[in-house]
């Protein structure tokens, strides 16, 4: 199926340092949602934007809904080694199906 | 706390029997999806049920089946379950309810991790 472009694929940082990843797309989204998910769990809800221009902070997190409504970044502040895991971004076109479309998901690691 | 709940979690089956994943949901929302993730790929839809009507992707094959009794439970039913079914397979809802951001915002599942032997 269709799939936004999110990146970087994976990182390896030093506990302490900020977090970057964006996720883009040719097409127009409403909605853009990121989730994180453990290994052998379900994606848990990080953070969700419903307007184009929107930053929205969780914690040490903060995600932004790009102008153009075709992309959007997270970031992660002072990451800790619970932040291990795969962050996927999704948007959403229509409210009325809910249909998600993911990125291919980046992997974090950290280093203690 | 409201949530999204999967049994079981983890399901060894054998090739070509019948197996059944439950999920309930005490947040009350109206749409409820299940979705198969393959190892280090993204969630990908089967299907969606909007209140009780179905919704069925049009490459999810034929051997996946869905049942919605209530508003609390859906069921997704594997009729003959082949090697390359063994999957993490997700429940996620969307609504209304409780605690819930927006309407069109999905929450997920622990997940089932199926096993076919």
């Amino acid at each position: 199926g269709q799939q936004l472009n999110q990146s970087p694929q994976s990182m390896f940082i030093q506990e302490g340092e900020d977090v970057s990843m964006n996720c883009t797309s040719s097409s127009i989204f409403n909605t853009w949602l990121w989730y994180k998910q453990d290994p052998g769990e379900g994606p848990v809800l990080l953070i969700a934007l419903y307007k184009a221009g929107e930053l929205t902070s969780n914690g040490r997190l903060t995600a932004q809904f790009g102008i153009t409504r075709k992309d959007s970044f997270l970031n992660i502040s002072a990451s800790i080694p619970s932040d291990v895991g795969i962050y996927f971004c999704a948007g959403q076109r229509s409210s009325n199906t809910g249909k998600l479309i993911f990125g291919q998901g980046t992997t974090l690691q950290v280093k203690p | 706390d409201a949530m999204v709940i999967q049994n079981p979690r983890y399901q060894v089956t054998q090739f070509g029997k019948p197996v059944t994943l439950s999920c309930s949901q005490t947040l009350n929302h109206n749409v409820m999806y299940w979705y198969q993730q393959k190892s280090s790929q993204a969630p990908k839809l089967l299907f969606h049920y909007y209140d009780k009507d179905f919704n069925n992707e049009a490459d999810t094959p034929d051997n996946f089946q869905s049942r919605r009794p209530n508003t609390s439970f859906c069921f997704l039913d594997i009729r003959s379950p082949g090697l390359g079914d063994a999957a993490m397979y997700l429940c996620a809802t969307s609504g209304t309810g409780l605690g819930t951001i927006r309407a069109d915002t999905q929450y997920f599942g622990p997940g089932t991790r199926l096993t076919v032997l």
